[in-house]
């Protein structure tokens, strides 16, 4: 079945430093990747729709300029936090979607800001 | 209202049991239903995937959709310890944007 490899799977980072997270689909192309953030306990939350070759598209209240999604080939797209935060501290995962298998996920990023 | 309403639990259950979870939602035009399996701390495995209403049966697992309630449900036979996990129920709209609207999931307990 269809592949959606994510990195790094936690990352502890300080206050007002960058993350990037990378977002691969191991065995099929995709052209639209997508950006959740999980709280504990609470179900996915859609942040933006990755789209190749062209801007993301992100849901209301999600600030673009901090969470900056990059989405430069078929396989690949990228999450920055910029300026983080201990707020911005939570579960991001990525999903792509194969026309055969549906929505994959990546096994996500726990992301610790002190 | 939320679009889809899932118990959160704890539902916990004795090995071998089966295993009833459910999901409700409001929008008539989701066409699409699919179940996932959450273990802690990672991300959400597709169990299930049907289109409409009926059901779908895969080894120890069935998904079931019923339209006309807006209901779907996913049940376990023989649950196992290791089916332990967050169940989040998706669904979606046929045509147009096919992003699904998960569920909060709901956190099932199989004890030996």
């Amino acid at each position: 079945g269809a592949v959606v490899s994510q990195h790094p799977s936690r990352v502890i980072c300080k206050s007002g430093t960058s993350v990037k997270i990378e977002c691969r689909s191991l065995d099929f192309q995709a052209t639209t990747m997508f950006w959740y953030r999980q709280f504990p306990k609470q179900s996915l939350m859609l942040m933006a729709t990755s789209n190749e070759g062209s801007k993301a598209t992100y849901e209301q209240g999600v600030e673009k300029d901090k969470f900056l999604i990059n989405h430069a080939s078929l396989t690949l797209s990228t999450l920055t936090v910029t300026s983080a935060h201990p707020e911005d501290s939570s579960f991001y995962i990525c999903s792509a979607r194969d026309l055969g298998s549906g929505y994959t996920f990546g096994s996500g990023t726990r992301l610790t800001v002190v | 209202q939320k679009e889809v309403e899932q118990d959160p639990g704890p539902l916990s259950v004795p090995e071998g049991a089966i295993v009833s979870l459910n999901c409700t939602y409001s929008n008539s035009a989701f066409q699409y239903f699919m179940w996932y399996r959450q273990y802690s701390r990672k991300g959400p495995e597709l169990l299930m995937y049907t289109y409409s209403s009926g059901n779908k049966e895969d080894g120890r697992f069935t998904a079931q959709v019923d339209k006309s309630s807006k209901y779907i449900s996913l049940f376990i036979r023989d649950s196992q310890p290791s089916d332990s996990a967050t169940y989040l129920c998706a669904m979606s709209a046929s045509g147009g944007s096919y992003i699904p609207t998960f569920g909060r999931g709901t956190s099932l307990i199989v004890h030996p």
